[in-house]
Order: structure tokens, then sequence, then C-alpha cells
């Protein structure tokens, strides 16, 4: 099983600012089989980005994601107020499709 | 458009089970797999199995191997997670989701395992 640990558990950051969000993974992800979710409380996830990179429909360009075999990057280039909640990155490379414990981006 | 529709919450007895369904529509239900993950509250996402809406394939979260069963009813478009021998550490909200890497996933259904 592959296990993702992401860092930091939480950023705590202003609206305006560049957010990095990291997914480390315990072996090399299969052909980049990485996404990110934003999810807010009360509420389903969101799919940010899949592949590692691509950004799903509808998602702002201010969310990027980077990375290859076993370290992925979320960046958030400028901090929108409704972009405060938590972030988790899974891969699906292999079985089972593992989630990382997520991080938590609150505001300052 | 693609929804995915649960059923309704549910309190349940420790070592009962439970049998959550999620209605799809708007696609071509056996062009794509059903995911089900769970969140305890509180916690994190867990990933609980797959199973493919074209052929009836599974995969399961080891953990709970023995305990769940994932089925699709093709007539109906219609997904089901079965979990049997509940504990009060099974007390969640179940989703579902289509497929892998989802961006639609059904509104959640809380399972509460309480005597």
């Amino acid at each position: 099983e592959i296990v993702l640990t992401q860092s930091p558990a939480t950023l705590s950051l202003s609206p305006g600012e560049r957010a990095t969000l990291s997914c480390g993974a315990s072996q090399s992800v299969s052909s980049s089989y990485l996404a990110w979710y934003q999810q807010k409380p009360g509420l389903a996830p969101r799919l940010l980005i899949y592949d590692a990179s691509s950004r799903a429909t509808g998602i702002p360009d201010r969310f990027s994601g980077s990375g290859s075999g076993t370290d992925f990057t979320l960046t958030i280039s400028r901090l929108e107020p409704e972009d405060f909640a938590v972030y988790y990155c899974q891969q699906y490379g292999s079985s089972p499709g593992t989630f990382g414990q997520g991080t938590k981006v609150e505001i300052k | 458009q693609v929804q995915l529709v649960q059923s309704g919450a549910e309190v349940k007895k420790p070592g009962a089970s439970v049998k959550v369904s999620c209605k799809a529509s708007g696609y071509t239900f056996t062009s794509y797999g059903i995911s089900w993950v769970r969140q305890a509250p509180g916690q994190g996402l867990e990933w609980m199995g797959w199973i493919s809406a074209y052929n009836g394939n599974t995969n399961y979260a080891q953990k709970l191997q023995g305990r769940v069963t994932m089925t699709t009813d093709t007539s109906t478009s219609t997904a089901y997670m079965e979990l049997r021998s509940l504990r009060s550490d099974d007390t969640a909200v179940y989703y579902c989701a289509r497929d892998w890497a989802s961006a639609y996933w059904g509104q959640g259904t809380l399972v509460t395992v309480s005597s």
C-alpha cells in the first residue's frame, strides 16, 4: 500500500498570499496518477487536479499541480477567501487508492 | 448533467449491517466504475473500494475485506455498498464517486453506529 504524507498539517496564510502544499508518497506513484481535492465542512470533496497537473473542469487557474514519482505539490498562487479549506491528495495508480491525511489552509 | 444521489442517513446497532445506495444519472452507467469513500467525524478520507459497473469486478480495501460488499444494478443505474458487523468506529459519512479522481460525488450518507 502506498502511504501519502501531506505537509504541513496546517498552513496559516492571509488572502492574497501563495500557498504551497506537499504530498509525499512512500513509493513511486504509477503514471503520475495523483489527484488533489478541496473539502469544506459538510460537503463532498471537490476535484481540483488529476494526473498530477491537469486542472479539472471549472477550476480557476490559480490552482496548479506539479510533481512526479514520490513528490507532488499543489500551489494556490493567490489565496481567495473561498480557498480556506482542507486539501487532500489521493493516488489512484495502484490499489488501494490511498488518501493523504489532509492539509488545512486557515486564515492567519 | 452527471448526478449521484445517495440514500438517507442510517442509525444502526453494533453488529448490524447497513446498505447504502447511490443512484447515477446523466451518463452511461456501465462506462464507469463507482468508488466508495468514507469519512469518520473530524477525520480524513478513507478509500473503501471500487466496483466496475461494466462487469461487477471489485477491489476492496484490505481492512474491510470480509465485511464489505459492493454491487451494482445496471437496470436502475444504482450502486450499493453493504457493510456488515458494524462497530462504533464505522460511524462515518459514506460517499460514492464516479470512478477514480472524480469530479462527481454523491452528497454523502451519514451512518451512525450506536447502542
